[in-house]
């Protein structure tokens, strides 16, 4: 059974280190997302890649956030310096080409990241 | 207006009756909508996809499309202690990405 895979599954840190969380996506996706989930925001997109390549970043506070995959199989979502507020889950989900067609994103079963 | 917006509830039904959920959206080029549920603690799976309009059916489940009102809506027939969870609607943008609703938190008492 394909699933995305994300690494690790709880952090716990102090503000000011840096985190990084790592996700594998199902072979053969080609869209991969990286969400937010907060009781109050509920679960907000962060940034997406299609094909490896970044389309859209405009949810990710750039100065501190940075997202990456250098290859198929790896995306990373690094915070430097990282604050309390950036405690949250955070989701990774990758999908096939064809949203409008009922292809679902698949969901990682997250990272729950304390800053404290 | 949030390109999708649900009721953040909570919603309580007793079991075995009929939850409704229901979820509105501002694009009316949107095509395809989608039900995702999510237990306390995990992440969201997809339970329905809608691009019709008109009901949709799986088992307990059915989704309900309406283009014309931009309104989508998901019933739980015979609702199940194990329907507890926070159901998030969901659409998608021309860009192959997805708007997630904030979610309507649902309570089945036994």
């Amino acid at each position: 059974d394909a699933r995305v895979t994300q690494t690790p599954r709880h952090k716990v840190t102090e503000m000011g280190q840096e985190v990084t969380m790592r996700c594998q996506p199902i072979l053969g996706h080609n869209t991969v997302f990286w969400y937010r989930q907060t009781m109050m925001q509920g679960l907000e997109l962060l940034a997406y890649f299609r094909n490896r390549a970044p389309l859209d970043d405009s949810g990710m506070p750039k100065d501190r956030f940075s997202a990456e995959m250098p290859d198929a199989t790896l995306a990373t979502l690094k915070i430097q310096p990282s604050e309390p507020r950036d405690s949250a889950v955070y989701f990774c989900a990758s999908g096939p080409a064809g949203l409008s067609r009922g292809q679902p994103q698949h969901f990682g079963d997250g990272t729950r990241l304390s800053i404290l | 207006q949030k390109e999708v917006e649900q009721n953040s509830g909570p919603l309580s039904v007793p079991e075995g009756a009929i939850a409704s959920l229901n979820c509105t959206y501002s694009d009316r080029g949107s095509q395809s909508f989608f039900w995702y549920r999510q237990y306390s603690g995990k992440s969201p799976e997809l339970i329905m996809f809608i691009y019709s309009n008109g009901d949709k059916e799986d088992g307990r489940f059915t989704a309900q499309l309406n283009k014309a009102s931009q309104y989508v809506s998901l019933l739980i027939r015979d609702s199940q202690p194990s329907d507890s969870a926070t159901y998030l609607c969901a659409a998608p943008t021309g860009a192959n990405n997805l708007f997630f609703g904030t979610g309507t938190r649902l309570t089945v008492i036994p």
